[in-house]
């Protein structure tokens, strides 16, 4: 079946510029997470939506940061004036929630500003 | 949320067995050991997961220590797709918040 997609798959912006970055998560899955990847290391936590509710948004970097899920399903991160320490991949993951522990991966969005 | 620790890189032989070692002494009661790996330019994906026995799927093994305070990953025959950066990861018994991962450990196999 279609796995987490997320699109686009790269982007290039010019500081200051505003992004935004899709993520389709699995059909049917509650639990939706964001997390940015900087280059060499681990993919740390931004955000989390259960439905349509963001529960925990405590690893947003900075107010530029902005998440929703308005439906429940599709989610959009987007980042407002990017700054050169924003480029990173960012990694979107879906979930079946409640005891389901695994998480499903999209490819990610690798997020180069110039 | 307890840390693991991890060597930052191995290597190993194609088709010979792969022991990826974690130590976790701070691990509680109700922490599950979870392992995800990520292979070049894609998401993580799941491996395998455990609480106090030894598990077993299609992907690996998972020997867990009788104290719980390490763990270790095996790959029974590696192959060249099997090259990738393993993270291994506890999680709250319940939990259905996010995944804290580490540096992980860099898998090379060579051919």
């Amino acid at each position: 079946g279609a796995g987490v997609s997320q699109s686009p798959r790269y982007k290039v912006a010019k500081r200051g510029q505003d992004v935004a970055l899709r993520c389709d998560p699995i059909s049917g899955h509650v639990s939706l997470f964001w997390y940015q990847q900087a280059l060499g290391q681990g993919p740390e936590f931004l955000t989390y939506f259960q439905n349509e509710a963001q529960l925990d948004k405590s690893g947003l970097p900075s107010d530029r940061f902005f998440a929703e899920r308005p439906e429940g399903s599709v989610s959009t991160l987007k980042i407002q004036r990017t700054q050169q320490e924003d480029s990173a991949v960012y990694l979107c993951a879906s979930s079946l929630g409640g005891t389901s522990y695994e998480q499903y991966f999209g490819p990610g969005t690798r997020l180069t500003v110039t | 949320d307890a840390k693991t620790t991890q060597p930052n890189s191995m290597e190993s032989n194609e088709e010979e067995p792969v022991h990826l070692p974690c130590n976790h002494s701070t691990i509680s009661g109700t922490d599950y050991i979870h392992w995800y790996r990520q292979l070049p330019s894609q998401g993580p994906e799941y491996v395998i997961h455990g609480l106090t026995s030894n598990v077993n799927n299609r992907m690996a093994s998972l020997a867990i220590a009788e104290d719980r305070k390490s763990s270790t990953l095996i790959l029974h025959r590696a192959t060249l797709r099997d090259a990738a950066v393993y993270y291994c990861i506890l999680r709250r018994w319940g939990s259905a918040r996010q995944l804290t991962f580490g540096s992980g450990t860099q898998l090379t196999v060579l051919p």
